[in-house]
């Protein structure tokens, strides 16, 4: 079975500071992997997502995520934290077809002080 | 840009009353799903629907809960008879191909059961 373990529950930066947000994933397939975010009270916006071909994906927002099949995972990386990046982060894992269900990791929330 | 439109935003309900939550997928969509979070938990899956029938469903999804594609546009979410535990934000999906995978969300439907 599919699952996401998402470490940290909460990440605290400063605004200008490396963001890290870590997600690992098991898989007996070849899996499809998303990034999403959740502002207050808002829906899950797609940030970015890894299906085939470049393992560095480039999301909107300036994020980014590597799939790195060794390590069995797919961190969520900005050079430069923003306040408005403050949000929870979800991690989730697909199988490979795109139409399947996603298994969602339990998510990080993300606090960017000045 | 198309987006998933879910009615009632909020709706609170007497305990083993019905309800029906409401989506309007984005029109050339041909996946739909019903995802839950509880407050403080993470996203679940609960159904997935395509060409009018269930295609999976999970554990949570049992006998009190149904999918419904009405008409060409609307899907819905009824809970015949609603526990306490039913109460949460409950969030719309579709998907096609054209999107390379990544689903649309809505902004969920918060049910409150008191």
């Amino acid at each position: 079975a599919q699952s996401v373990t998402q470490l940290g529950s909460h990440v605290s930066v400063s605004e200008g500071a490396l963001v890290l947000l870590r997600c690992n994933y098991s898989s007996s397939v070849p899996p499809y992997l998303f990034w999403y975010v959740q502002y207050p009270n808002q829906g899950l916006q797609l940030l970015l997502k890894y299906t085939t071909g470049a393992t560095l994906v480039k999301g909107i927002n300036g994020f980014e995520a590597e799939f790195k099949k060794s390590e069995t995972s797919f961190h969520l990386t900005k050079p430069s934290a923003h306040m408005s990046d403050a949000a929870e982060y979800f991690c989730a894992v697909s199988d490979t077809g795109g139409y399947n269900k996603l298994i969602f990791g339990a998510g990080t929330r993300l606090a960017v002080h000045p | 840009e198309p987006e998933v439109t879910q009615t009632p935003s909020h709706q609170v309900t007497q305990m083993g009353q019905e309800v029906i939550l409401r989506c309007v997928p984005i029109s050339n969509h041909l996946y739909f799903y019903w995802y839950r979070q509880i407050l403080g938990q993470k996203v679940e899956f609960l159904v997935s629907f395509y060409n009018n029938e269930i295609s999976e469903k999970s554990e949570i999804f049992d006998d009190q809960f149904s999918v419904e594609r009405p008409d060409g546009s609307n899907f819905t979410l009824k809970i015949r008879s609603t526990k306490l535990e039913d109460s949460a934000m409950y969030f719309c999906a579709s998907s096609s191909q054209s999107t390379n995978y990544g689903y649309t969300f809505g902004s969920g439907t918060r049910l409150t059961v008191v």
